[in-house]
């Protein structure tokens, strides 16, 4: 059964922790995504990876590292550095990122720091 | 850089009434997509436009194109409690990634 999975479905943390964000793939997707969303908003885009060894900066990189070891894993890090890191952390794939190939979402992990 | 603009930003229909849901982008696209997410829940993949003018329809949901590819339209008929959830577009021009709207957040009364 192909998809993507992020665990944990909920996580707590204490200010000044930095956290781990899992996301795996078994789709053999070239490109992966992360997106933050706040209540009631839309998406944006941390970091994202065309290919393995590769990533780039998104809309609102501050505060946040990524590593892409693995073509099935893009683990998010929300450092202590991200001032206001509670929100919901969406991962998405695509075949690839450029042309016509929609995203797959895995189902999110909500992040509360206190 | 490239901007894609929904409206409305909320929208409240009562059971069994049409609606219709805006995107724009700043930049001409060479596509759009659609997706849903319910309450709770990620983004699902609907839909995605390619042509100038092109129309897509699934059951309710009818997906518009605009001639220029700089927006696009989802209209639903006879909306259904189903049909709650947030409506997102994405457009993506020539050699760029995808850029999300927004969203449309769709609450039905019953």
């Amino acid at each position: 059964d192909g998809g993507i999975t992020q665990s944990p479905k909920y996580l707590f943390r204490k200010e000044g922790q930095n956290v781990t964000l899992s996301c795996e793939q078994n789709l053999n997707h070239d490109a992966m995504y992360w997106y933050r969303q706040d209540p009631g908003q839309g998406l944006r885009l941390i970091y994202y990876s065309q290919i393995v060894n590769d990533f780039q900066k998104g809309d609102i990189a501050e505060g946040y590292s990524v590593s892409r070891e693995k073509k099935e894993s893009f683990p998010l890090t929300v450092t202590s550095a991200q001032k206001n890191p509670t929100a919901f952390y969406l991962c998405a794939s695509s075949i690839q990122m450029y042309g016509t190939y929609e995203q797959y979402f895995g189902p999110g992990t909500r992040l509360t720091v206190t | 850089g490239q901007q894609v603009m929904q409206i409305p930003q909320y929208q409240h229909v009562q059971e069994g009434e049409d609606f219709t849901t805006y995107c724009n982008s700043s930049t001409t696209l060479s596509n759009i997509q659609w997706y849903k997410q319910r309450p709770g829940g990620h983004p699902v993949f609907l839909i995605q436009l390619v042509k100038s003018g092109e129309v897509k329809k699934q059951k309710r949901l009818t997906f518009q194109f605009g001639e220029a590819k700089k927006n696009s339209s989802l209209h639903i008929t006879a909306t259904q409690t189903t049909d709650v959830g947030t409506y997102f577009c994405a457009g993506q021009a020539a050699g760029n990634k995808l850029t999300f709207g927004g969203g449309t957040r769709v609450l039905v009364k019953p």
